[in-house]
């Protein structure tokens, strides 16, 4: 079955670039999609279709897919950004999750 | 606006049967799959599977076939999880999220509250 990895934990300081990673064979040829997850609440869409952003989403938050990795970048990280991030790909009409990244803003 | 309210939390005996629902308001409810995801106590997001609320079929993850079950009552635009012969690893939170349409290109737009089951006896 198909698989997605995402690094447990990133950690950023305030104001810099968090960049989390999604990696799995050939992701560059489906479309990859990110959500945020804060304690206690529903996950929310951040990212579709690799680099499209929902209305109501920030500009700082990007997203890319080339060859086996997909990106989520979040320029001039806040403190609300602090969340649980997690990656989705589509494989043989399943959906698959990533297994989560927890960021961290310190 | 859209809105996908789920049924409250429940704390059920293993080998008993549980049904969440979630209804959908400020959309067309046809236009929509609504997709089911369980999250197991500090774990991540895992795919049950979805249903075609257009023709009322069901799709099922490999690991979600045997026990759970999804329905529709499109008369008052909900979706329905049923699960049966409840096991005590069956304790997690379970979130209903709209896709439009299941293609290569979908992703969950909309999320309802979450329902916390609780398996114990």
């Amino acid at each position: 079955s198909y698989e997605l990895t995402q690094p447990p934990s990133v950690s950023v300081s305030p104001g810099q670039t968090a960049s989390i990673t999604c990696s799995g064979h050939k992701l560059g040829d489906k479309y990859a999609c990110w959500y945020q997850q804060k304690p206690g609440q529903s996950p929310v869409l951040v990212i579709y279709q690799d680099n499209k952003r929902p209305s109501g989403i920030p500009e700082r938050f990007s997203g890319s897919n080339s060859g086996n990795t997909a990106t989520l970048t979040i320029s001039g990280t806040q403190a609300m950004d602090e969340a649980d991030y997690y990656c989705q790909a589509w494989a043989s009409g399943t959906a698959v999750f990533g297994g989560g990244t927890k960021l961290t803003v310190l | 606006q859209v809105q996908l309210v789920q049924s409250g939390s429940e704390l059920k005996r293993p080998g008993a049967s549980v049904r969440v629902s979630c209804r959908a308001s400020g959309y067309t409810f046809t236009s929509y799959a609504i997709n089911w995801v369980r999250q197991a106590p500090g774990q991540g997001l895992e795919w049950m599977g979805w249903i075609n609320t257009d023709t009322g079929k069901p799709t099922y993850a490999q690991d979600f076939a045997g026990r759970f079950f999804f329905s529709l009552d499109t008369s008052v635009r909900t979706a329905n999880l049923q699960i049966n012969n409840l096991k005590a690893e069956d304790t997690a939170v379970y979130f209903c999220a709209r896709a439009p349409g299941i293609t290569v290109a979908a992703s969950f737009d909309f999320w309802g509250q979450g329902t916390l089951l609780a398996v114990s006896s």
